[in-house]
């Protein structure tokens, strides 16, 4: 069956560059959650999008923005790189419905800022 | 926000026999709780989930229990076997808002099965 995926899976960067991520959801699936996880930690809620339009925003900070288009693919903007933003991010995908909680996550962008 | 607590953040068992780990809630109007395994480095994959109107659910070896009343939710895995090894993550979702349903995770549990 189809997954998420997501790409870059890796990506270095240096202080104050910028970074776009994107996501691909599984088809069919319309909702779109970014999540960010730092090493050894749990993974933090930063954005979501349903339908191409923002539905629920969580610590993500004013440096990232994020949209869905059309073909339900979401991207993770990053400006103004900081050490800290240095994490594992994932996507994960949902359908809005019976299940709509159930999502499934995407094998990850592992970010590096140098 | 929701809160969710888990423990314990270790936990070491031989294989063969059975692993729990609990995890806590604060909204009681949090409806779903699924549990992510995820090995170094990889994807939290979804193992088991359960609902707010349901107080137990089983697949083969992994069963999950819920109890509302006390907003306490729990994993259990029997027969473990060296390949549970990872960190599970338990969570809870924000009551639902507009059409999000963002993931509360618990800190994880480290499980270590030893041959």
């Amino acid at each position: 069956a189809a997954g998420v995926i997501q790409s870059p899976r890796h990506l270095i960067k240096e202080k104050r560059e910028t970074a776009t991520l994107k996501c691909y959801p599984i088809p069919r699936h319309d909702t779109v959650y970014w999540y960010q996880q730092g090493p050894g930690q749990d993974p933090q809620f930063l954005i979501s999008f349903y339908e191409k339009m923002q539905s629920d925003k969580g610590s993500i900070p004013d440096r990232f923005s994020a949209q869905q288009f059309s073909d339900y693919h979401s991207e993770l903007n990053m400006s103004s790189l900081e050490l800290g933003d240095s994490a594992l991010y994932f996507c994960a995908s949902s359908l809005f419905g019976l299940a709509r909680e159930t999502q499934y996550f995407g094998p990850g962008t592992r970010l590096l800022v140098l | 926000g929701e809160n969710v607590e888990q423990h314990p953040s270790t936990l070491s068992v031989q294989e063969g026999d059975s692993a729990v780990i609990k995890c806590t809630y604060s909204d009681s109007a949090s409806n779903y709780f699924p549990w992510y395994k995820q090995e170094l480095g990889k994807r939290p994959q979804l193992i088991i989930d359960i609902r707010s109107n349901v107080g137990e659910k089983k697949d083969q070896r992994i069963a999950v229990t819920l109890n509302k009343t006390a907003k306490h939710f729990s994993l259990h895995i029997t027969e473990t076997q060296p390949e549970d090894s990872a960190v599970y993550f338990c969570a809870a979702i924000n009551p639902p808002r507009r059409s999000g349903y963002a993931l509360n995770f618990g800190k994880g549990t480290s499980l270590l099965v030893t041959p």
